[in-house]
């Protein structure tokens, strides 16, 4: 079964701090792409940062930067200098490449920044 | 490049009833994808298509479920027999061939309310 876990269903932070956002995942591809993507309060869903599973170096975007550790099936995202804009649920996604076009979900956590 | 768009954004209707949501992707793409997401859950995969091509249908999309892409262009997602378990958040989303990374363009979603 491909399936993905997120175990922090909310967070905290504080402006300006940096936080660590957990994702395990479980497929038994090893050619795939992980994805977290950003739902904030009644907006569309939009992508924060994508990670190719072939790529040992980890991805970064601006503020945003993913710790992807394949062994382990684990696939963190680090958010610094928190923004308040930042405030989000906030899901951990995987596709597997020449297979399903399916992305599988985690549950989400959902993030809050505060002032 | 106008982004994913979907028709209603809300959709309040009473047990029994048909409903029929639409999906307009991005211009340039020729995959569609339909996806389900209720209270506290991450979307789930519900159908695709390439072009005109429904290609692969998850065991979630009930017979009462129909989905179309005539002309793979907009298409459309229709529940008849509405059961209030049916009441979701209801997401669009589309991507290319050549969309880099497999990444999917999310429309804003429907919400259904079945009472």
């Amino acid at each position: 079964a491909q399936t993905v876990t997120q175990s922090q269903p909310e967070m905290s932070v504080q402006e300006a701090e940096t936080v660590t956002l957990s994702c395990t995942y479980d497929t038994s591809e090893s050619n795939y792409y992980l994805f977290w993507y950003k739902q904030p309060p009644s907006r569309q869903m939009i992508l924060v940062i994508r990670q190719e599973a072939y790529k040992q170096q980890n991805a970064t975007e601006n503020r945003f930067s993913v710790n992807f550790q394949k062994a382990a099936k684990s696939f963190s995202l680090k958010i610094s200098d928190s923004q308040l804009g930042d405030t989000a649920m906030y899901f951990c996604a995987f596709i597997t490449q020449g297979g399903s076009e399916k992305l599988v979900f985690g549950k989400g956590t959902k993030l809050t920044v505060n002032p | 490049d106008t982004g994913v768009s979907q028709d209603p954004r809300h959709k309040i209707t009473k047990r029994g009833q048909n409903v029929t949501f639409r999906c307009d992707p991005i211009s340039e793409h020729n995959r569609l994808y339909w996806y389900r997401q209720t209270l506290g859950q991450g979307p789930e995969f519900l159908t695709y298509f390439q072009n005109e091509a429904q290609l692969e249908k998850s065991r979630l999309l009930s017979d009462r479920f129909s989905a179309e892409r005539p002309k793979g262009s907009f298409s459309t997602l229709e529940i008849q027999r509405t059961e209030q378990g049916d009441s979701a958040m209801y997401l669009c989303a589309s991507s290319s061939d050549t969309t880099r990374g497999y990444e999917q363009y999310f429309g804003p979603g429907t919400r259904l309310t079945v009472t």
